[in-house]
């Protein structure tokens, strides 16, 4: 039983550049989020999705896309990326919303 | 303001002492959550509370739903607990708060 695995890790992008942070949980979980992270900041929730084919925005949406086509995989896209995304981002999944939260162990990205 | 505030923002204790970490929130919830996050570390769930109290282990968490206020306490400190902790809570949304740094030193 993996968890939330969220990949990758560590990347380094340069402005303008567009990459896919992938998230996959394996609890057959309905509801899964996105979240960055930003020093002095608490969590801010991007994406949501509260099932398959169902996703909608949370506080900070802008310069990100999400679809979630199954209930196992939520792909978080950065389309032109810009130095204002540098973060640390964090996917979780609960059973519901409301419920017990389960976070990847996050992926730290910088943006030239 | 914001609707999830933590007290204190840093906190430095020594190895045995007892913790208490706070969190006061203004908006109306179905529940409330504290986390935990080491440095360089992943986030894990340490309780879901909507009343009452929880214990688990050396960690206690709290909550009065009239007074919206939670408190998370740590009994016989040690540096492993060294972390943040993070008050998350349930409304329309989910909010959470900017996060505690604890220290715990030996």
């Amino acid at each position: 039983n993996a968890g939330v695995t969220q990949t990758p890790k560590f990347q380094v992008l340069k402005t303008g550049q567009s990459m896919t942070l992938q998230c996959a949980q394996d609890m057959n979980h309905e509801y899964m989020s996105w979240y960055r992270q930003d020093p002095g900041m608490g969590l801010r929730l991007i994406h949501y999705s509260v099932g398959a084919g169902i996703t909608d925005q949370g506080e900070v949406p802008n310069g990100y896309n999400v679809s979630r086509s199954t209930t196992e995989d939520f792909p978080l896209r950065l389309l032109s990326a810009a130095p204002s995304q540098t973060s640390v981002y964090f996917c979780a999944s609960s059973y519901e919303y409301g419920g017990e939260l389960f976070f990847g162990e996050g992926s730290r990205l910088t943006v030239l | 303001k914001n609707e999830v505030e933590q007290s204190p923002q840093n906190l430095t204790a020594q190895e045995g002492e007892f913790i208490t970490i706070n969190c006061s929130y203004s908006v109306g919830i179905s529940a409330l959550h504290w986390l935990q996050q080491h440095p360089g570390g992943g986030i894990v769930s340490l309780f879901m509370l909507s009343s009452g109290k929880k214990k688990h282990g050396r960690l206690i968490a709290t909550i009065n739903i009239q007074e919206k206020h939670s408190s998370l306490h740590i009994t016989a400190s040690h540096p492993r607990d060294s972390a943040v902790y993070i008050c998350a809570v349930y409304g329309n949304k989910l909010v959470f708060g900017a996060g505690t740094i604890l220290r715990v030193k030996s």
